[in-house]
């Protein structure tokens, strides 16, 4: 298994430039999450997903939006990228009824 | 809602030294916890978890940490670091019931100086 995956490792962008962040998992977990990670502040809860058709936002949605058609994957839009958003993303995995998340390797995003 | 506190953010110890970072947490309900712990320039991974039973839960790599329910504390330790362990941890918290909404602590750095 590849565990959880994330897509691209790096990026820039301009401000005010769209882009998704792809994330995808092959161990049929139901439940999936995206979190951004910055100094200081430890990792914030953006979206979550308990299964395909099912999204809520979490502590930090503003300036994000996300979807889920399948159980695999789990894409994180930036509809106007800001400075703000500079920052590191991780997606997460857990099975339903689990406690214990999997993390993909992250996404290092600077905004210009 | 639920949350962490992690005080010490940056520690520097040596090699051989004994490590405690402290956790604390607020939430007067039923609490998972885990300490994850990031190497640099990698993803988070699991160090020990607690869910239930012996308070004292041993982890990966010589780590245990020691959930004290009367003072919301899940402290981690080790008696002996290794130049290999300087990463960033992280305490983290769920509530039971439902979606798992993981809370995290803002992270201590350690560095171990050979």
């Amino acid at each position: 298994n590849a565990g959880v995956t994330q897509t691209p490792k790096f990026q820039v962008l301009k401000t005010g430039q769209s882009m998704t962040l792809q994330c995808a998992q092959d161990m049929n977990h139901e439940y999936m999450s995206w979190y951004r990670q910055d100094p200081g502040m430890g990792l914030r809860l953006i979206h979550y997903s308990v299964g395909a058709g099912i999204t809520d936002q979490g502590e930090v949605p503003n300036g994000y939006n996300v979807s889920r058609s399948t159980t695999e994957d789990f894409p994180l839009r930036l509809l106007s990228a800001a400075p703000s958003q500079t920052s590191v993303y991780f997606c997460a995995s857990a099975p339903r009824g689990g406690v214990e998340q999997f993390f993909g390797p992250g996404t290092r995003l600077t905004v210009l | 809602a639920q949350s962490v506190s992690q005080h010490n953010h940056h520690v520097i110890l040596s090699e051989a030294a004994s490590l405690e970072l402290g956790c604390n947490y607020s939430y007067g309900g039923t609490v998972n916890l885990f300490w994850y712990v990031q190497y640099p320039g990698q993803h988070l991974q699991l160090l020990l978890k607690y869910f239930s039973g012996d308070p004292l839960v041993k982890g990966i790599k010589g780590f245990e940490a020691e959930f004290i329910k009367s003072k919301f504390s899940f402290n981690l330790r080790k008696p002996s670091v290794q130049w290999s362990d300087t990463a960033e941890y992280f305490c983290a918290v769920t509530t039971s019931g439902g979606y798992q909404k993981v809370t995290f602590g803002t992270g201590t750095k350690l560095q171990v100086i050979p």
